[in-house]
């Protein structure tokens, strides 16, 4: 099945620093989704990326869609502490690109230390 | 409105004792999606019902693991026989149409089995 490997697996920040971190596939994705999950808590959807090259932000968030359909990045901006947490990305799971069976990534674990 | 309520939040169970775990959509939500998601690892797809049909259970075991979504009242995950290997976090997510780009996840269900 298709996997999606996300970097760093974790990192340790200064409040008001930004973060970057991406998401590979080796398949193309016609939909890439990026999740917070807080602790104990299920996954929030952040941002929602439709086609290729789009550039969506959110708040502080931004997030872009690779021009190559393999990858996709998230930016966060002058990082606070409540921006703790597990970031996942998604894609739907067959090439069919059904939008309720996803693949997500094993997370990067983001500390803010204020 | 109230969010997606999952319950228990927490259940402990012994090997070979059953599990059962609910989850109420929001209100005005016919879909509900199950995922469950291992220590350290991403949500994986188990399962995609709509009032009292199972749409695809692709992402389920074959054996001990069942889903309902009846007419009235939650929707039910049930593991039967339960082993080390079913401890995880199971979320659901419920969305008012197809598709987890409008959906919203429940704070999960942690079944630890001893």
């Amino acid at each position: 099945g298709q996997q999606l490997n996300q970097s760093p697996q974790s990192m340790f920040i200064q409040e008001g620093e930004d973060v970057s971190m991406n998401c590979t596939s080796s398949s193309i994705f016609n939909t890439w989704l990026w999740y917070k999950q807080d602790p104990g808590e299920g996954p929030v959807l952040l941002i929602a990326l439709y086609k290729a090259g789009e550039l969506t932000s959110n708040g502080r968030l931004t997030a872009q869609f690779g021009i190559t359909r393999k990858d996709s990045f998230l930016n966060i901006s002058a990082s606070i502490p409540s921006d703790v947490g597990i970031y996942f990305c998604a894609g739907p799971q067959d090439s069919g690109g059904s939008n309720y069976k996803l693949t997500f990534g094993k997370g990067t674990l983001l500390t803010v230390n204020p | 409105n109230a969010g997606v309520m999952q319950n228990p939040r927490h259940l402990v169970r012994r090997r070979g004792q059953e599990a059962r775990l609910r989850c109420s959509p929001m209100k005005g939500h016919s879909h509900v999606y199950w995922y469950r998601q291992l220590p350290e690892e991403g949500l994986k797809f188990m399962v995609y019902l709509q009032k009292e049909n199972i749409i695809d259970e692709s992402g389920m075991p074959k054996e001990r693991f069942s889903a309902e979504f009846p007419k009235e009242g939650p929707s039910i995950l049930r593991i039967q026989q339960v082993v080390r290997g079913d401890s995880a976090a199971y979320f659901c997510a419920s969305s008012p149409l197809a598709g987890l780009t409008e959906a919203f996840f429940g704070q999960g269900t942690r079944l630890t089995v001893v």
